[in-house]
């Protein structure tokens, strides 16, 4: 089975640093991708980690714990375009196929 | 070209229409899905093409009818929905899994589809 959380909703300050957690359990697991999805528009692909570590990509980037079953992504000198909602998705062994968390919705204000 | 497109971008259509939504990408893809997304929910996995062939359903009601034609493109057939059925559809294409490696996924814009 697949388990994803991530809190439901963040707020934080333009020009400052947000991280955003995901807690998952699954079975089979083949690592973790992060979504960038702003309203009314599809999720665009940000991060993908299947080993431990941090991946750094500009003023984004994904941390994941295998042993902990746990991720985050840091967001950088936010901007007021970062508002959007941040998904994980788990994927298993032998598929593509993403089983989304809950989202966050991130509101950056000035 | 990292683009999937969608058609139509939104559709309404009464409880005993037959429609059906487009798909399109040319990215060489031989993995795409069907997503249906509600307000303020993650999109929810529908159904998965793998080399053109149905390789998931997920439990989706026989009135939702997916097609893949061609490696490039893929249909939704919809026929005597209900108004709980109201949500945006994406669709999204990847690379099929290869050698322990999952691949992102490229989402269309979706359409937005009304059950009236």
């Amino acid at each position: 089975g697949q388990n994803i959380d991530q809190p439901t909703e963040m707020t934080a300050t333009e020009g400052a640093i947000v991280q955003i957690n995901c807690t998952y359990q699954t079975s089979g697991f083949n690592g973790l991708f992060w979504y960038q999805q702003h309203a009314g528009e599809a999720p665009t692909f940000l991060s993908y980690n299947v080993l431990d570590g941090l991946e750094e990509k500009g003023r984004f980037s994904s941390f994941l714990s295998r042993s902990k079953g746990y991720s985050y992504l840091l967001l950088k000198e936010l901007q007021m375009k970062d508002s959007a909602s941040y998904l994980c998705a788990g994927v298993q062994t032998g598929a593509n196929n993403l089983f989304f968390g809950t989202g966050t919705r991130l509101t950056v204000i000035p | 070209d990292t683009e999937v497109t969608q058609t139509p971008k939104h559709l309404v259509m009464g409880m005993t229409n037959k429609k059906s939504l487009k798909c399109e990408q040319h990215m060489g893809h031989r993995a795409m899905y069907w997503y249906k997304q509600k307000a303020k929910k993650p999109p929810e996995l529908m159904f998965v093409y793998s080399y053109e062939k149905l390789s998931i359903n997920e439990s989706v009601p026989s009135r939702f009818s997916p097609e893949c034609p061609n490696s490039s493109l893929l249909n939704l057939h919809l026929h005597a929905l209900q108004p709980e059925d109201s949500a945006l559809y994406l669709c999204a294409s990847s690379q099929d899994w290869v050698g322990g490696r999952s691949y992102e996924q490229y989402f269309g814009p979706g359409t937005r589809l009304t059950v009236t």
